[in-house]
């Protein structure tokens, strides 16, 4: 069976300092990879999602980057810190045969002071 | 464009009540629906999912989903609610005519749950 990983899962940074999360997805190959943003315990904000190795779309400006060196690893990274980068964040994955729905990884809490 | 429209920021039921969550949806195609719930400080766990055939969904823990073409609802409902059900509910589109292979989903906001005792 597939599962996912996310690590940390809590992080307290201060403003300024570098981010990187990461997510593995075990279990299966070749997965659509993607990465949510939730603040305050509500909607989701899709950050960026993958569809291959190296292959990184955006969806919003900011001060975030994405990479995704190996088929089953999704990094989601930043030089510097934002006090509006707190949140939930959550990795998700998909696998392209048909049955559409993704899956979460447990999350990590980021807390920027 | 896809969107979806969860109108209900919170929804209080008593326990042992039917519950319904309430979803609307966009798509300029053929829509793909889904529901997943979030516990608190979880991730989001899948529910159900519409995407072709009957209109009534059937999923975990007892629930079902209506999809309403006409109305353009995916309704989630619950004949008996439970105190463990309290939790943040989402709804999620995805367009057949969008995303060129991302497989991207557009949630609503989430409505929270409340199953009184």
């Amino acid at each position: 069976s597939q599962t996912i990983h996310q690590w940390p899962a809590t992080l307290v940074q201060p403003v300024g300092s570098p981010l990187s999360l990461e997510c593995t997805v075990e279990g299966t190959s070749n997965p659509n990879l993607y990465w949510y943003r939730q603040a305050a315990g509500r909607g989701l904000q899709l950050l960026f999602y993958s569809v291959g190795i190296g292959q990184i779309s955006s969806e919003v400006p900011q001060n975030l980057s994405a990479s995704r060196p190996q088929d089953r690893q999704f990094i989601l990274s930043s030089k510097k810190l934002l006090l509006s980068d707190s949140g939930f964040y959550l990795c998700a994955w998909v696998l392209i045969d048909g049955s559409n729905e993704q899956f979460f990884g447990p999350g990590t809490r980021l807390t920027v002071l | 464009a896809q969107s979806v429209a969860q109108p209900e920021d919170q929804v209080n039921v008593a326990e042992g009540n039917p519950l319904t969550v309430k979803c609307t949806y966009s798509v300029s195609g053929n829509p793909y629906l889904f529901w997943y719930v979030q516990y608190p400080n979880r991730g989001l766990q899948f529910l159900l999912k519409y995407i072709t055939g009957d209109n009534l969904v059937k999923g975990s823990y007892g629930f079902e989903a209506e999809f309403n073409k006409s109305q353009t609802s995916f309704h989630l409902k619950k004949p008996s609610a439970l105190v463990s059900d309290s939790a943040l509910y989402f709804c999620a589109v995805r367009d057949t005519n969008s995303g060129a292979g991302s497989y991207q989903l557009t949630f609503g906001k989430g409505t929270k749950l409340s199953v009184i005792p």
